[in-house]
């Protein structure tokens, strides 16, 4: 089946680092999404992102559909940043969304 | 405006005992879905509706029903609960499922159901 692999799994920051999230699909993507779940379990849609970059904030993202990948970029990380990124999208023909591991980050103050 | 309302937050059952998790939303939207969340599992779709008066099974949806009530209502049964039913429950919504118009997929989380099952 299609894979969607997150990377890195885990990752430790500083207040006030920069951080690269990777999500990588093994088939062509659409519709991928960003989400994230904090540390008390609510999970919320970041960026609904098929192709190009778009910027909220802190946060931004660029998914490149040709090269089945996508990234999400954190600046100026804070600690309520902390919590597990998940990426999602629909993957071939598959109209249910295709579900990442997620990447767990702790934000120190 | 509430989103989308999943209850109970927690939930302790013994073996072979039933419940019903609860879902509704208030976005109008036509799709719903039901999520398992384990350690390290990551999310798993255990039962989806497109739209109303229709249910279709996800990765996971032995021990499990479902019923589309209607267009804001999505329950999540469990008829005879074992402890690998053990996990958090999340409730999710979209205005449309798949590959519809841009964005029409996105999804709306509710805030999970805790269920232990001894």
């Amino acid at each position: 089946g299609i894979q969607v692999e997150q990377s890195p799994p885990d990752l430790i920051l500083q207040e006030g680092a920069n951080s690269t999230l990777r999500c990588n699909f093994s088939d062509s993507v659409n519709n991928l999404q960003w989400f994230h779940q904090n540390p008390w379990g609510q999970l919320i849609n970041l960026f609904y992102i098929p192709s190009g970059t778009k910027q909220n904030g802190r946060l931004s993202a660029t998914t490149v559909a040709t090269e089945r990948y996508s990234l999400l970029y954190i600046s100026s990380s804070q600690t309520t940043d902390s919590g597990v990124y998940f990426c999602a999208g629909n993957a071939g023909n598959n109209r249910k969304l295709i579900w990442g591991l997620g990447t767990s980050l702790a934000v120190n103050p | 405006n509430a989103g989308v309302t999943q209850t109970p937050k927690f939930q302790v059952l013994k073996t072979g005992q039933s419940m019903t998790l609860q879902c509704a939303q208030d976005m109008n939207h036509n799709s719903m879905y039901w999520y398992r969340q384990d350690p390290g599992m990551g999310l798993r779709l255990i039962y989806y509706s497109a739209s109303e008066g229709t249910t279709d099974k996800g990765e996971v949806p032995n021990g499990y029903n479902v019923s589309r009530l209607n267009k804001r209502e999505f329950s999540l049964r469990l008829e005879s609960a074992a402890p690998s039913q053990t996990s958090v429950y999340f409730c999710a919504s979209s205005e449309m499922l798949g590959q519809a118009r841009s964005g029409a997929n996105v999804l709306t989380f509710g805030a999970g159901s805790r269920l232990t099952v001894l």
